[in-house]
């Protein structure tokens, strides 16, 4: 059971470029999240989704793009990077009931320069 | 808006003393979870409390839930250096269960 996968684990982007970051989870999960983690702080929502096509905003949804075509995958797009994207983000997925466990990939470390 | 506000911010403590983290709210939460995250991966699940008043003992970590739903606390005994990491609190509503509400975390460095 792989959990919540991420892909990449790192990269280096120049201002201006974009790029996508991958989300899979095999839990059949209908709630999935993207956060972001600068360092030293605590996560900050960027979009979330409670099932296929269906996404809504978080707290700092600029800058940012999601989709969700299947249940299993959630790629949170970044256009036109800028330094302020540099950051460590993760992706979370979890059930519909109140106590179920978010579970966590294991991040992708972007640079922005 | 529901707020958390996790206290103390940083806490660095010798191997064997004990420590106690807050995590605080104005607003009720149907239940709260604390999660670990080590350097480098992803928070993972330590507990969910879901009744006011209720303690749950997990090893030398003891999580209590408010009476009033409101707060939360986890005492840790005795620390060792593999309890360092960000220790984050999260609520969760029934009035609105799409996301959780994330405290901002306490970072606990235990010193050898």
């Amino acid at each position: 059971n792989a959990g919540v996968t991420q892909t990449p684990k790192f990269r280096i982007l120049k201002i201006g470029q974009s790029m996508t970051l991958q989300c899979t989870q095999d839990m059949n999960h209908n709630y999935m999240y993207w956060y972001r983690q600068d360092p030293g702080m605590g996560l900050k929502l960027i979009y979330y989704s409670v099932g296929a096509g269906i996404t809504d905003k978080g707290e700092v949804p600029n800058g940012y793009n999601v989709s969700r075509s299947t249940t299993e995958d959630f790629p949170l797009r970044l256009e036109l990077a800028a330094p302020s994207q540099t950051s460590v983000y993760f992706c979370a997925s979890r059930g519909a009931s109140l106590t179920d466990t978010q579970y966590f990939g294991p991040g992708t470390r972007l640079t922005v320069l | 808006t529901q707020l958390l506000e996790q206290s103390p911010q940083f806490l660095s403590i010798q191997e064997g003393e004990n420590l106690t983290v807050y995590c605080n709210s104005s607003s009720v939460f149907s239940s709260l979870q604390w999660y670990r995250q080590e350097p480098g991966e992803g928070p993972v699940l330590l507990v969910t409390v879901v009744t006011g008043g209720e303690v749950k003992k997990l090893k030398r970590l003891t999580f209590q839930f408010g009476d009033a739903r409101k707060d939360s606390s986890l005492h840790i005994t005795a620390a060792q250096p593999g309890d360092t990491g960000l220790y984050l609190c999260a609520g969760n509503n029934a009035g609105n269960n799409r996301k959780l509400i994330w405290g901002l975390g306490t970072s606990l460095a235990v010193n050898p």
